[in-house]
């Protein structure tokens, strides 16, 4: 079965650094996001991308994040000058069309900022 | 705003029993879809089940059902005959024209053997 797959699992950063994190979502797949979820709370939507633009971004998603597809398979999250507060697991999802379907998640980068 | 509650942080039931796991939202769009997602250990997203909001008829997958009731602004998710597999992290989402999801802050459900 097709999946989303993300790397790394877990990585380590000092505060300060930049960061990406990367995704492989499935192949046929033209709806990309990403979402971050804070130990112990809920999953925060960041961004969607679609026709190599963002569509929607929320609040949490400023200045200091980008996201990229720099072929015709990744999809990349960057986080400029990382804070201590990024520290979350960090979610690639994908879906095939807009609305009305599910979207299929990645394992997750466990982002840990010392 | 859109705003999706789990009221229950944390649940338990004996395996091969039968739970129900609480969700309300609030939007004022018309046309959404909801949905409940599994996160267990490995902590990968896992959709259970989707239900359309224009569908009056319950979606059920398997072991999966719901409970929609879309004037209340109710989507609950029953379990029946529960396995140690299920134990896990359930959100409850919806996405609306957006193509954004909104989830709750999570039920943590554990099967007792």
């Amino acid at each position: 079965e097709p999946e989303v797959t993300q790397t790394p699992s877990h990585q380590v950063t000092q505060m300060g650094q930049e960061v990406i994190l990367r995704c492989v979502p499935i192949s046929n797949h033209l709806y990309f996001y990403w979402y971050r979820q804070i130990l112990g709370q809920k999953v925060e939507f960041l961004v969607s991308f679609y026709n190599n633009e963002i569509s929607e971004k929320s609040e949490i998603f400023d200045d200091q994040f980008s996201v990229e597809r720099p072929d015709g398979s990744n999809f990349t999250l960057k986080i400029r000058s990382t804070k201590l507060e990024d520290s979350a697991m960090y979610f690639c999802a994908s879906s095939d069309r807009d609305f009305n379907t599910e979207a299929f998640f990645g394992q997750g980068t466990r982002l840990t900022v010392v | 705003a859109q705003t999706v509650t789990q009221s229950q942080p944390e649940m338990s039931v004996q395996e091969a029993e039968t739970v129900t796991l609480s969700c309300t939202y609030d939007t004022s769009e018309s046309n959404y879809y909801l949905f409940w997602y599994k996160q267990p250990p490995s902590r990968q997203m896992i959709l259970v089940i989707r239900q359309e909001a224009y569908k009056q008829q319950n979606a059920t997958e398997n072991r999966f059902s719901v409970n929609f009731q879309k004037a209340a602004k109710s989507f609950s998710l029953k379990i029946s005959d529960s396995q140690l597999g299920d134990t896990a992290m359930y959100f409850c989402a919806f996405m609306t024209t957006g193509n954004q999801f909104y989830f709750g802050t999570g039920t943590s459900l554990t099967v007792i053997p």
